[in-house]
């Protein structure tokens, strides 16, 4: 299994729509999360951190579930600029971080 | 420009030939990582610094490469007798972080290299 398993999309959606994505990990010790933002050819900006259960900012919503260890994405009412490439990113213990492969996202007028 | 920098953004080079990298982190950020992304895949982690002391490298990084962070500050990352498989970006990014916590990590532009 891998560390840190996403499902690569792409994800198709039109503008407006509500879009969701999960991010699976392997490593039940980890306690903190994160999704980054990649826009192509750009480097990765943090998006949103999420600690215990979850975080909202505005349209986004992060959600941990430990039992499952997985983290999930939803973003609300997408918009054009919402198009980019998510990764979700897990600190391993140690001081080593797992990226996941990305999931891409493109939204559609 | 406070962010975190990288140079060069681009290099090209001969298989067999040496590269070095240089990553100048945010200024007070105590934590460095060096990743490497191919495309289609998120960044792949390669080593962590906290100041000057390299404290985890990954088992994947063959004993070609090698990474310094003199005093703290900046670091290297210099790559022997490249591969085209080498080809990639070269991502640097930095945190302030307390011990054993995770922070926002911000990332340079990076390095894309180019082995022919």
């Amino acid at each position: 299994r891998k560390e840190v398993e996403q499902d690569p999309g792409p994800f198709n959606v039109p503008e407006g729509a509500t879009v969701a994505f999960n991010c699976t990990y392997s490593n039940s010790a980890s306690q903190s999360f994160f999704w980054y933002r990649q826009d192509c050819r750009k480097e990765p900006k943090l998006l949103m951190s999420v600690y215990s259960s979850g975080n909202e900012d505005g349209r986004f919503t992060a959600q941990l579930n430990r039992a499952s260890q997985y983290i999930s994405l939803l973003i609300r009412d997408s918009k054009l600029s919402d198009s980019a490439t998510y990764l979700c990113v897990v600190p391993w213990g140690g001081f080593k971080t797992i990226f996941g492969a990305g999931t891409r996202l493109f939204v559609k007028a | 420009d406070t962010g975190v920098s990288q140079d060069p953004r681009h290099k090209i080079t001969k298989r067999g030939q040496n590269v070095t990298f240089r990553c100048d982190p945010i200024s007070e950020h105590n934590r460095l990582y060096w990743y490497r992304q191919t495309l289609g895949q998120g960044p792949e982690f390669l080593t962590y610094f906290q100041n000057e002391a390299q404290l985890e490298k990954s088992r994947l990084l063959s004993d070609r490469f090698s990474a310094e962070r003199p005093k703290g500050s900046f670091s290297t990352l210099e790559i022997q007798r490249t591969e085209q498989g080498d080809s990639a970006m070269y991502l640097c990014a930095s945190s302030l972080d307390p011990a054993w916590s995770y922070n926002e990590q911000f990332f340079g532009p990076g390095t894309r290299l180019t082995v022919l």
